[in-house]
């Protein structure tokens, strides 16, 4: 076990929807990271939230956002859902040491899928 | 783009010692190599890192060449509970420490 919970575990809405995921990272942890895994392919970079604030963005569209909260817990939020955004959503979360060294530690993801 | 180039895939006999191989040529004297693995629609479970010397931990071993371009985790007694996508990452610690995936090793023990 990570200590990095996510909910839910599953998730089915309807294209032009909205959705927030949560995320709950191991105490301590001032980083999360949240990555979008379609099927068969690896996880991909969605963002990284450092001390609440944005510390990074990968190849996603303003309509994904999320927010960090004191208390270890995370956000991300889909805006006009698509199509091709079913797929499982992964945070995790790590110390924020901005080093190699740094291990992410893995939720269990949410799966969404869009009608 | 992955800075790794893995297997697509691999069998191992329960019991055995997987070895799975990933080069990764173009890694800087500061980028460390990870080992994640994920079971079928779980998250990737963290496995072992580093930088240039060999490591061990209770899950496996990591074998990194001297000129750093490939690498090798072995796990030493491959269980049935080891199938899983493996992934070899490099990385990527600037502003942004983010771990680029690719497809991964698709490791198959069977009995």
């Amino acid at each position: 076990e990570t200590g990095v919970t996510q909910s839910p575990t599953h998730l089915i809405k309807t294209r032009g929807q909205q959705v927030t995921l949560r995320c709950s990272s191991q105490s301590g942890h001032n980083t999360v990271s949240w990555y979008q895994q379609a099927l068969g392919q690896g996880p991909q970079f969605i963002f990284q939230y450092y001390r609440e604030e944005e510390n990074g963005r990968g190849n996603f569209p303003p309509r994904f956002s999320g927010l960090q909260f004191p208390n270890y817990s995370s956000e991300l939020n889909v805006n006009a859902l698509e199509l091709d955004d079913s797929a499982l959503y992964l945070c995790a979360s790590s110390l924020g040491l901005a080093r190699s060294t740094d291990t992410q530690y893995f939720g269990p993801g949410t799966r969404l899928t869009v009608l | 783009d992955a800075k790794t180039t893995q297997p697509t895939s691999m069998d191992c006999a329960e019991g055995r010692a997987a070895n799975l191989p990933c080069n990764h040529s173009t890694i800087s004297g500061n980028e460390y190599v990870y080992w994640y693995r994920q079971i079928h629609s779980q998250g990737p479970q963290y496995i072992i890192h580093g930088l240039k010397n060999n490591e061990t931990n209770e899950m496996a071993s990591l074998i990194i060449t001297e000129d750093r371009k490939s690498s090798t985790l072995i796990l030493p007694h491959a269980t049935l509970r080891d199938t899983a996508v493996y992934y070899c990452i490099v990385r990527v610690a600037r502003n942004t420490d983010k771990l680029i995936f690719g497809t991964g090793t698709r490791l198959q023990v069977f009995p």
